[in-house]
């Protein structure tokens, strides 16, 4: 069945320092969604990618969606301490189901 | 104001002591989803519901059961837990979008942490 794998599982950075996290399917998606939960929250929809090749920036987010669709990564330029939680990618096969199938999420932790 | 609501917070429990999680939303979205969390794991799906009384099993429904008997309301239901069923989880809720293309995000309640001993 269809996977999404999601690198790394953790990440400490320096605050300042640039992070990435990337997310690959085992099969084409239609879509992909970026989630964020704080640490004790709920998951937080950031923003959906659907077009092959798309960029799309938030601040110091930039996401992307690989040209074969079957790819993703979330970049976050210049860590502040407000980035702190847990990042995951879910990933929509093509057809109308009710599968969004979420990667394992990234951890990120920013030290001050 | 929009959400969804998840009941209880917390819950500990015995082995095989029924129990229902609820799940309510005020937004009418056609979709619910309930998902578990765990750690390295990540969000896995239990049971999803496209619409009132359409329900299909997600990617580890064993040892749930879930209903949509009104648009609003998505129970969980654990007949008899087991300690492996200690998780937090969620229930998410969405549109379903127009002409079959899914473009609405999931909203999520605030979780419940279920302990089974």
């Amino acid at each position: 069945g269809q996977q999404v794998m999601q690198i790394p599982q953790y990440q400490h950075v320096q605050e300042g320092e640039d992070f990435t996290t990337y997310c690959n399917s085992s099969t084409t998606l239609s879509n992909i969604q970026w989630y964020k939960q704080r640490p004790g929250g709920h998951p937080v929809f950031l923003i959906q990618l659907v077009k092959s090749g798309e960029v799309k920036k938030q601040k110091r987010l930039t996401f992307q969606f690989g040209e074969a669709k079957k790819n993703s990564s979330l970049h976050i330029t210049a860590t502040q301490t407000t980035d702190v939680g847990t990042y995951f990618c879910a990933g929509r096969g093509s057809g109308n189901t009710g599968k969004l199938i979420f990667g394992q999420g990234t951890t990120l932790q920013v030290k001050p | 104001e929009a959400q969804v609501t998840q009941n209880p917070r917390y819950l500990i429990t015995v082995t095989g002591k029924k129990l229902t999680v609820t799940c309510s939303q005020n937004m009418n979205h056609e979709y619910m989803s309930w998902y578990r969390q765990d750690p390295g794991l990540g969000l896995r799906q239990i049971y999803y519901s496209m619409n009132v009384e359409v329900t299909d099993k997600g990617d580890v429904p064993e040892g749930y059961k879930v209903s949509r008997k009104e648009k609003r309301n998505f129970p969980l239901i654990l007949e008899s837990p087991s300690p492996n069923q200690t998780s937090l989880y969620f229930c998410a809720s969405s549109f379903t979008g127009r002409d079959s293309v899914w473009n609405s995000p999931l909203h999520f309640g605030n979780g419940t942490r279920l302990t089974v001993t």
